[in-house]
C-alpha cells in the first residue's frame, strides 16, 4: 500500500515549456486535490476532483489544467510554464468529505519541486 | 477574515518545555478538526484528530471549544524532533475540501 505517490519528484523547466505532474493513490479515495506551497507560506488549492471524470477550480487555478480519467490518478498540467509557477506541488486524496459527520481527512503525497527558469 | 487562523510564530522553546498553540475557525458549520505536522521540505502528515471531549496521544493533547470556536494543541516534555510546522485543519459540513490554516512554526532548542 503506497498511499499517495507523485511523479516526478523534481523538475526544472524553461519559461514557456509544458509538463504534466502525475498523482496516483491506491486507497480507493473519491476525492483528490492539487496544492502549491511557496516558501514560508501555507497550502493553496489549485484544482480538485470529487470523482472520476470531474474537476473543479480551487483558489489559484490560473495557468493550470487537470484531468481525472481514472479514479486512482489525478494529473496536473502546466501548458506554458512561468517563473511564478516555481513552487512545491502537493497532491492529496481523501474519502468523501461530504458524508454527514465525516471524520475523514486528507493524505498527502511527497511533493514535486518545480523550478521554472 | 480567514476561515482558519493560527499564530504563525515562530515559537522557540527549550527542550523539555510545554508548549501550546491555538487555532480559531470562523464557520460554525465546522464539523471535524485535525492537527497536521509538516517538516521542512516534506508533505503535511496527520498528527491527530480533535474530538469534542478532547483527546491525548502520548505527549500531545488536543482540545476543542465549539462555543468559542477554537482548537488547541498542547505538547508536553517537548523533544528536538517536535520541531516542525503545525497546521490546524477544519472540515466544514457539506464542503468538498478541508480548510488549512497557515501553520505555526515550532523550534525546540537543546
Amino acid at each position: 500500500n503506497a498511499g499517495v505517490t507523485q511523479t516526478p519528484k523534481f523538475r526544472v523547466l524553461k519559461t514557456g515549456q509544458s509538463m504534466t505532474l502525475l498523482c496516483a493513490q491506491d486507497m480507493n479515495h473519491e476525492y483528490m486535490y492539487w496544492y502549491r506551497q511557496d516558501p514560508g507560506m501555507g497550502l493553496r488549492l489549485i484544482h480538485y476532483s470529487v470523482g472520476e471524470g470531474t474537476t473543479a477550480k480551487g483558489e489559484v487555478p490560473d495557468g493550470y489544467n487537470v484531468s481525472r480519467l481514472k479514479k486512482q490518478n489525478f494529473l496536473l498540467g502546466l501548458e506554458s510554464a512561468a517563473p511564478s509557477q516555481t513552487s512545491v506541488y502537493f497532491c492529496a486524496s481523501s474519502l468523501n468529505l461530504r458524508l454527514a459527520g465525516s471524520t475523514d481527512t486528507q493524505y498527502f503525497g511527497p511533493g514535486t519541486r518545480l523550478t521554472v527558469l | 477574515r480567514k476561515e482558519v487562523e493560527q499564530d504563525p510564530g515562530p515559537f522557540n522553546v527549550p527542550e523539555g518545555a510545554t508548549v501550546a498553540f491555538n487555532c480559531t475557525y470562523s464557520n460554525s458549520a465546522s464539523q471535524s478538526f485535525f492537527w497536521y505536522r509538516q517538516d521542512c521540505r516534506k508533505e503535511p502528515k496527520l498528527l491527530m484528530s480533535v474530538y469534542s471531549s478532547g483527546n491525548e496521544d502520548g505527549r500531545f493533547t488536543a482540545q476543542l471549544n465549539r462555543a468559542s470556536q477554537y482548537i488547541s494543541l498542547l505538547i508536553r516534555d517537548s523533544k528536538l524532533s517536535d520541531s516542525a510546522t503545525y497546521l490546524c485543519v477544519v472540515n466544514i459540513q457539506g464542503a468538498q475540501k478541508l480548510v488549512f490554516g497557515q501553520g505555526t512554526r515550532l523550534t525546540i532548542n537543546p
